[in-house]
C-alpha cells in the first residue's frame, strides 16, 4: 500500500464548530506531516511528526492542534476557525525525516471552507 | 535568500507536442531537487527526486535534468497527453544540519488542448 488517505475530502464549517480532519498511510512510515494550500499557492509546512513525537510547529495558531494517536494516524483538530483558514488542507509522510531523499508521499487533501 | 523560481508561469500546448519547463534555485545547502506534478484541488505526486551527482532521471514520458553548478533543473513532457494538464512544481529540499525544509516553487500551470 502506497497511498496516503485523507477523510473527509470536503468539509465546510462554522467559526464555532469544532471539527477534525483525519490522515492514514500505512507505508510504515515514521514522519508525518500537515501542509495547508491556498488557491495557486504553494503548500506551507505546518506541522511535522517524527516518530509519533511532535517535532516541528511552524507558528500556527493554537486554533489547529494536530494528533499523531499512532504510527499510521494524524488527525488536525479545529476549533474557532477564521473564514481566512479556508484552504485545502494536505497530510503526507516520508520514511522519516532525515535521509538523502526524504521522499514525501501526500495525501488527496481536505478542502476545507469556514463560512 | 532561498529561492525556486520557475517559468513559463503558464503554457498551452496541443495534444502530443512536446515541451520543457525550468527551474532556477538559490537554496544554499542543496540536498535534493524534486519534480511534483499536482492536479487542481489535489494532493501533488512525486515524478522525480534528483542529488546533486544525478543529471539525468526519467519517470515514462517526464525526463528531469540537474544542472548542480548553475542551479537549474528542466522537466521534459514528451509526446504530451490531456491528463498532463496540472501545475508542475519545482521543489527543492534545503539541508543545513537540524534544519531541513522543503522551498516550494509557485509552479508552472500546463494546459495540454486537443
Amino acid at each position: 500500500d502506497t497511498e496516503v488517505t485523507q477523510t473527509p475530502k470536503h468539509l465546510v464549517m462554522g467559526m464555532t464548530n469544532k471539527k477534525s480532519l483525519k490522515c492514514e498511510q500505512h507505508m510504515g512510515h515514521r514522519a508525518m506531516y500537515w501542509y495547508k494550500q491556498k488557491a495557486k499557492k504553494p503548500p506551507e509546512l505546518m506541522f511535522v511528526y517524527s516518530y509519533e513525537k511532535l517535532s516541528i510547529n511552524e507558528s500556527v495558531p493554537s486554533r489547529f492542534s494536530p494528533e499523531c494517536p499512532n504510527s499510521s494516524l494524524l488527525n488536525l483538530h479545529l476549533h474557532a476557525l477564521q473564514p481566512e483558514d479556508s484552504a485545502l488542507y494536505l497530510c503526507a509522510s516520508s520514511q522519516d525525516i532525515g535521509g538523502v531523499y526524504n521522499e514525501q508521499f501526500f495525501g488527496p487533501g481536505t478542502r476545507l471552507t469556514v463560512l | 535568500k532561498n529561492q525556486v523560481e520557475q517559468s513559463p508561469q503558464s503554457l498551452i500546448i496541443l495534444e502530443g507536442k512536446n515541451c520543457t519547463l525550468q527551474c532556477n534555485y538559490t537554496v544554499s545547502p542543496f540536498s535534493n531537487l524534486r519534480w511534483y506534478k499536482q492536479d487542481t484541488g489535489r494532493g501533488p505526486v512525486s515524478l522525480t527526486i534528483m542529488t546533486f551527482s544525478e543529471n539525468t532521471k526519467s519517470n515514462g514520458r517526464y525526463t528531469a535534468t540537474l544542472d548542480a553548478d548553475t542551479k537549474q533543473s528542466s522537466l521534459h513532457i514528451t509526446a504530451s497527453q490531456l491528463s498532463d494538464s496540472a501545475s508542475y512544481i519545482c521543489v527543492v529540499l534545503l539541508n543545513a544540519g537540524n534544519n531541513r525544509k522543503l522551498i516550494w516553487g509557485l509552479g508552472t500551470s500546463l494546459a495540454v488542448n486537443p
